[in-house]
């Protein structure tokens, strides 16, 4: 296994902009997290897949905020219209199954100006 | 939600001590990790231990499921265990990890 990888690893971008993030798991995880981490604070959930469903969203993820999983293998997360408290750790995960060892990617940084 | 509670927040330790991280939560879990986050803010994966003990060479964790709480032992602490260890849990029924705030640890030389 190769680990999830993520892409970009940081992202600098002004207010009002558009932003995407990829991440690609560990092949044959069906499963894949996305979570965001602020300054002093732990990682928060936001969304998971199984496959290319989308089976939990958190209040967090706004409605400028959209994530895919075309294919059931990489996925992309999409900020629209940024704002400045959009900035933070934005960390995807992977697992083989419910309740199984999550493991994380290198994180993107997005900095909003 | 389920609440997960990290003590103590910050750990100065002489190199060559040894320490204890301490995870509570308040709810049964089917899934329990612990990681260490790297300066570059990947995390790394320590245990995977929702029950039972498990030890990696200085490192051992502990988890008393039936009391929701969960221990992280550091021996002959390195200046390479600075860092923030985090707990998280998954709570059965749920596929999301809940995290808590971390541990900051650094080790002096």
């Amino acid at each position: 296994d190769t680990g999830v990888s993520q892409d970009p690893r940081h992202k600098i971008t002004k207010r009002g902009q558009n932003v995407t993030f990829r991440c690609d798991p560990i092949s044959e995880h069906n499963r894949l997290y996305w979570y965001r981490q602020t300054l002093g604070q732990g990682p928060e959930f936001l969304t998971y897949f199984q496959n290319e469903a989308q089976l939990e969203k958190s209040r967090l993820l706004s409605d400028r905020f959209s994530a895919e999983r075309p294919k059931g293998s990489f996925s992309t997360l999409e900020i629209q219209r940024t704002e400045q408290g959009d900035s933070a750790m934005y960390l995807c995960a992977s697992a083989a199954g419910a309740g199984d060892t999550q493991y994380f990617g290198p994180g993107t940084r997005l900095t909003v100006l | 939600g389920i609440q997960v509670e990290q003590s103590p927040p910050d750990l100065i330790l002489q190199e060559g001590a040894n320490s204890t991280l301490r995870c509570n939560f308040s709810d049964s879990v089917n899934n329990l990790q612990w990681f260490h986050q790297n300066p570059w803010g990947q995390l790394i994966n320590l245990f995977y231990i929702p029950s039972g003990t498990k030890q990696n060479g200085r490192l051992s964790a502990t988890t008393v499921a039936t009391e929701r709480y969960s221990l992280l032992y550091i021996s002959s602490s390195q200046t390479t265990d600075s860092g923030v260890y985090f707990c998280a849990v998954g709570p059965y029924g749920n596929n999301r990890l809940a995290f808590g705030k971390g541990n900051q640890v650094v080790v002096i030389p």
